[in-house]
């Protein structure tokens, strides 16, 4: 099926340092959003972006819409241990037909203390 | 509970066994869906529900997979005769509403683990 095209796959990082990914698309989004999934769990909602060009931040994450529609990022800034987990974007284009979700296949993240 | 319950956690199935996964939404959420993960991979959208009208439901793989929320609270998805390829972890979420916006936030389930064998 569709997915998104997300980047990079895995990051390897030390505690404190920033951490940028980001997710494309050929199609466009009215939604996008970004989830983080624990071992064992369902993905659980970051933040959710609604308009393009929309910039919002949620604590030490920042994620961004982009004016094309077709993509957006996610920063992490000042990493601690607990950040570790898979990051998932996702879009969705609205309406009761385009309720589902379109998920990029993840950025797996491992911070050393 | 006050999120989404999934059970069972784990299955293990013999290849060509039926199986049914069952999803406890959040009391009220209007929305269902099932999504499919497999391992390191993001979830696929397998089908919707408003209520209990299943109104999507072009994400199942083959006719052997059968969703079903009678009542338009609790929903079950049914896999017949399973194959390997059907391994995954079968995810749930729920919505209050339906389409985009704020308010139709998509809460997930814990997932259930099918390993078929």
């Amino acid at each position: 099926g569709q997915q998104l095209n997300q980047s990079p796959q895995s990051m390897f990082i030390q505690e404190g340092e920033d951490v940028s990914m980001n997710c494309t698309s050929s199609s466009i989004f009215n939604t996008w959003l970004w989830y983080k999934q624990d071992p064992g769990e369902g993905p659980v909602l970051l933040i959710a972006l609604y308009k393009a060009g929309e910039l919002t931040s949620n604590g030490r994450l920042t994620a961004q819409f982009g004016i094309t529609r077709k993509d957006s990022f996610l920063n992490i800034s000042a990493s601690i241990p607990s950040d570790v987990g898979i990051y998932f974007c996702a879009g969705q284009t609205g309406g009761t037909s385009g309720s589902r979700l379109t998920f990029g296949e993840g950025t797996q993240l491992t911070v050393n203390p | 509970g006050a999120g989404v319950s999934q059970s069972p956690r784990y299955k293990v199935a013999k290849r060509g066994q039926d199986v049914a996964l069952r999803c406890d939404p959040i009391s009220g959420h209007v929305s269902l869906f099932w999504y499919q993960q497999a391992l390191g991979q993001g979830p696929e959208f397998l089908t919707y529900f408003q209520n209990e009208a299943q109104l999507d439901k072009s994400g199942l793989p083959s006719d052997r997979f059968f969703a079903e929320r009678p009542e338009g609270s609790v929903s079950t998805l049914k896999i017949q005769r399973t194959q390997q390829e059907d391994s995954a972890v079968y995810l749930c979420a729920s919505s209050l509403l339906w389409g985009g916006g704020a308010a139709r936030e998509q809460f997930f389930g814990p997932g259930t683990r099918l390993t078929v064998l």
